[in-house]
């Protein structure tokens, strides 16, 4: 139990343009989703908190206007990254909380989705 | 706020030797400390965590160990293997920062054969 999907798994996209990035818990209701991004040879960093049917929490440094959350059910957050430019180029991972699973620290990771921007 | 540390960086050790792996927090409302592994273009793995009830937690050839006071943690990895080869990364966590994790700066582990 608590899989997390994400898609796309790998993204290519040209500067400029949009891409969204959607994150599933498949069989658990995940009350809390974060997104994190992670640059080649680093930690993971967390761009975000969200709770379902509320407005997302962004870490300090991140722009709200540029990634854009949405987690308008318990099984789907998306994340937004509009106007892409190369320095956007990263590893972008989701993960949730299922609380009825037991732990209600623990977080379930998507694969991540590999986004290039040319 | 939070914040991990995480040392060293990068541990050569060779095959069937073991590994410690060393984190320091500093927010003593944290109390609990996963520990992940990571291969190259994968996802976080959870391979062991510890809340801060308790001082030691052993899997099979993993155990963590907690030490509240001086707020450090270690992952010691006993009878590595090649397959142990990877990113591992401590992190924190509490309820009152929203069960976020604030996560160490990663260690490459190199298991020699």
């Amino acid at each position: 139990g608590a899989v997390v999907s994400q898609h796309p798994s790998r993204v290519i996209c040209k500067s400029g343009t949009s891409v969204k990035i959607e994150c599933r818990s498949l069989d658990f209701q995940a009350t809390t989703m974060f997104w994190y991004r992670q640059f080649p040879k680093q930690s993971l960093m967390l761009m975000a908190t969200s709770n379902e049917g509320s407005k997302a929490t962004y870490e300090q440094g991140v722009e709200k206007d540029k990634f854009l959350i949405n987690h308008a059910s318990l099984t789907l957050s998306t994340l937004t990254v509009t106007s892409a430019h190369p320095e956007d180029s990263s590893f972008y991972i989701c993960s949730a909380r299922a609380p009825g699973q037991g732990n209600p620290y623990e977080q379930y990771f998507g694969p991540g989705t590999r986004l290039t921007v040319t | 706020g939070e914040n991990v540390e995480q040392h060293p960086s990068t541990l050569s050790v060779q095959e069937g030797d073991s590994a410690v792996i060393k984190c320091t927090y500093s927010d003593s409302a944290s109390n609990y400390f996963p520990w992940y592994k990571q291969e190259l273009g994968k996802r976080p793995q959870l391979i062991i965590d510890i809340r801060s009830n308790v001082g030691e937690k052993k899997d099979q050839r993993i155990a963590v160990t907690l030490n509240k006071t001086a707020k450090h943690f270690s992952l010691h990895i006993t009878e590595t293997q090649p397959e142990d080869s990877a990113v591992y990364f401590c992190a924190a966590s509490s309820m009152d920062s929203n069960y976020q994790l604030i996560w160490g700066a990663g260690t490459k582990l190199i298991i020699k054969p």
